[in-house]
């Protein structure tokens, strides 16, 4: 059983430039949900989304997208990275919401130079 | 608002020691509470939630209302338990906040 998982591991952007990162759950999980990690700050959270097509903002929406299409995939999407978006990134899935635990991929180690 | 304070960013202890990691939070409903371990070079994963009532790895925290803390308690620390710990809250929106951690070092 996959679990969640996150790809890539590991990348490094040069300012303005766009990508995506991937989240994929096999679980078939409605809850899902995305996370920076930044030494000092915890945990933020980005995006979530509660279902197939319907997505809402976290703590610290400004300069990602999102969105659900389908239930196992929710892909996080920097348009123009800054140095600020350096971090690691981590992808959620839920069976509900309530006491539901939440199951965590591996991590991106996100670097913006 | 949903609000999760771990005022302690580190706490070193000694192995066999007590150990006590302080969670508080601020959320006006009635919240899920939670607490998440990282151990080294591993994902995230869930250690206990307040409403099972369970203890595991010997770890145990009691949902106490009226000081609205959620505090994560072993009796005796063990080296294997040296990992970040963080403390979460679901509220009716279902969205999970975390605090900023706790790095638990057990000094052996």
């Amino acid at each position: 059983n996959a679990g969640v998982t996150q790809t890539p591991k590991f990348q490094v952007l040069k300012t303005g430039q766009s990508m995506t990162l991937q989240c994929a759950q096999d679980m078939n999980h409605e809850y899902m949900s995305w996370y920076r990690q930044d030494p000092g700050m915890g945990l933020r959270l980005i995006h979530y989304s509660v279902g197939a097509g319907i997505t809402d903002q976290g703590e610290v929406p400004n300069g990602y997208n999102v969105s659900r299409s389908t239930t196992e995939d929710f892909p996080l999407r920097l348009l123009s990275a800054a140095p600020s978006q350096t971090s690691v990134y981590f992808c959620a899935s839920s069976f509900e919401g309530g006491a539901g635990e939440a199951f965590f991929g591996q991590g991106t180690r996100l670097t913006v130079v | 608002a949903q609000r999760v304070t771990q005022p302690e960013k580190l706490l070193s202890v000694f192995k066999g020691a007590p150990v006590e990691l302080k969670c508080n939070y601020s959320y006006s409903g009635s919240p899920e509470l939670f607490w998440y371990v990282q151990y080294s070079r591993q994902r995230l994963q869930l250690l206990l939630r307040h409403i099972s009532r369970e203890s595991i790895k010997g770890f145990t925290a009691d949902l106490n209302k009226g000081e609205t803390s959620f505090h994560l308690k072993k009796p005796f620390a063990q080296e294997e338990d040296s990992a970040m710990y963080y403390c979460a809250l679901r509220g009716a929106t279902n969205k999970l906040i975390f605090g900023t951690g706790t790095l638990l070092a057990v000094q052996p």
